[in-house]
């Protein structure tokens, strides 16, 4: 089946602690993005990527990082400076590089990251 | 920067009836609009895009409208059932996509 894995479902950061969320995806989509989702709130946008080797900031990327060194695979790193990082985190493609635009997205089933 | 309003009140409704959620954005108008089903601790899913050229849209028992003139968009789900239950979303695309919050509806039996 085609689609987009995200692991772990539940992930748990100390204080201080970089930890990585894995994004996969076999849709053979060329852009790929990561969103975080807080209660009552729309998703923002952290990071998008249109192509390999290539990615944008998006709305909140202040305390998060990414690389894109396969077509297959986002990962996305929330480092220590990230004060805030109990959320919802979902990886999402397209087949439309530009934020989606045109597109509609195709979403993993989300990383629930809480802080010990 | 444009901005999607959904109502966070959970729509309670009769297993049967029609709901109907409502999309209201403030700036710009969107060239499409799309809507997303997402279910508890799950991605959002996708349901349906519509147009600005166009005035409604539908796939079995979804219907979604967009007036452009009110910066609203209408979605509806007839003969609702408790399957139904889950939270929609109202995603704006200008130069970027824009999310609402969402409303959570819930069909009882």
């Amino acid at each position: 089946d085609g689609g987009i894995t995200q692991s772990p479902k539940y992930l748990f950061r100390k204080e201080g602690q970089n930890v990585t969320l894995s994004c996969e995806q076999n849709l053979n989509h060329d852009a790929m993005y990561w969103y975080r989702q807080d209660p009552g709130q729309g998703l923002r946008l952290i990071y998008y990527s249109q192509i390999v080797n290539d990615f944008q900031k998006g709305d909140i990327a202040e305390g998060y990082s990414v690389s894109r060194e396969k077509k297959e695979s986002f990962p996305l790193t929330v480092t220590s400076a990230q004060k805030n990082p109990t959320a919802f985190y979902l990886c999402a493609s397209s087949t439309t590089p530009g934020q989606g635009v045109s597109e509609k997205l195709f979403f993993g089933s989300g990383t629930q990251l809480s802080v010990l | 920067s444009q901005k999607i309003e959904q109502n966070s009140e959970a729509l309670n409704i009769q297993e049967g009836k029609t709901a109907t959620l409502t999309c209201n954005y403030t700036n710009y108008s969107p060239a499409y609009l799309q809507w997303y089903r997402q279910d508890p601790g799950r991605g959002p899913v996708f349901l349906l895009l519509i147009r600005e050229n166009e005035k409604e849209k539908r796939k079995e028992r979804l219907k979604v409208t967009f007036d452009t003139t009110l910066k609203q968009s209408l979605f509806h789900i007839t003969a609702s059932q408790p399957a139904d239950s889950a939270t929609y979303l109202c995603v704006t695309a200008g130069n970027k996509l824009t999310f609402g919050g969402g409303t959570r509806v819930l069909v009882k039996p």
